[in-house]
């Protein structure tokens, strides 16, 4: 495969289930990201990592928990979520943190019940 | 207030004419850029333009940066049916180190064949 994967495409969720989203890139990047875009609203961004270590957290609730196991894999732990937590969830990587080019996933559609 | 609008926020023209779209900004900037979303889907990376150029060409793209004024246009000329998309202009603040990617709310565009 190549470029940037994201796995489930869709999700749905109680607001006391436990889920995980998954995002894999395949260009050797050294930095990957975490976005929320919700209807109307500009992309938030959520977490940055680079080289394994976050550089970014934005403010956001600890409902969601990140997780970098290594520079090609990032995860994002679900856990107790409201249903204004609804939305595509874009994964992304870049050659490096410095705000150059992202590469984005095709993103998750969460819908929180 | 976020740092980039894109104006307008809806666009409809025919297959073959010109969109231009726009975008305004509030602090300096390193670069910007600028990216497509097809409906639900990840984003993708069409051009980025450094605070010291003025214009760059892509294809059916043009896109101008006016530090002064704090904007930047995004041209597509002889527009397609395939053009239909959300297009966003994302900022960055500085050079070197982690930088924040900031993203505005999109220009939706519509071309109809």
């Amino acid at each position: 495969e190549t470029g940037v994967t994201q796995t489930p495409r869709h999700l749905v969720m109680g607001m006391t289930n436990k889920k995980s989203l998954k995002c894999e890139q395949h260009l050797g990047h050294n930095a990957m990201y975490w976005y929320k875009q919700s209807a109307k609203k500009p992309l938030e961004l959520m977490f940055v990592y680079s080289l394994e270590e976050r550089v970014e957290n934005n403010s956001v609730p600890s409902r969601f928990s990140p997780e970098c196991p290594n520079s090609s894999h990032l995860f994002l732990h679900l856990h107790t979520l409201q249903p204004e937590d609804s939305a595509l969830y874009l994964c992304a990587s870049s050659q490096d943190p410095e705000g150059n080019e992202q590469f984005f996933g095709p993103g998750t559609r969460l819908t929180v019940l | 207030s976020q740092q980039g609008e894109e104006d307008p926020q809806a666009l409809s023209i025919q297959e073959g004419e010109n969109a231009t779209m726009n975008c305004s900004y509030k602090t300096s900037i390193n670069n910007l850029q600028w990216y497509r979303q097809n409906s639900g889907r990840g984003l993708v990376h069409l051009i980025l333009i450094r605070s010291n150029e003025r214009e760059k060409h892509s294809g059916r793209l043009r896109v101008t940066l006016d530090t002064s004024k704090k904007s930047s246009s995004l041209l597509i000329t002889a527009s397609r049916a395939a053009d239909t998309a959300s297009y966003f202009c994302a900022t960055v603040p500085y050079s070197g180190g982690y930088q924040k990617v900031t993203f505005g709310t999109g220009t939706k565009l519509q071309v109809i064949p």
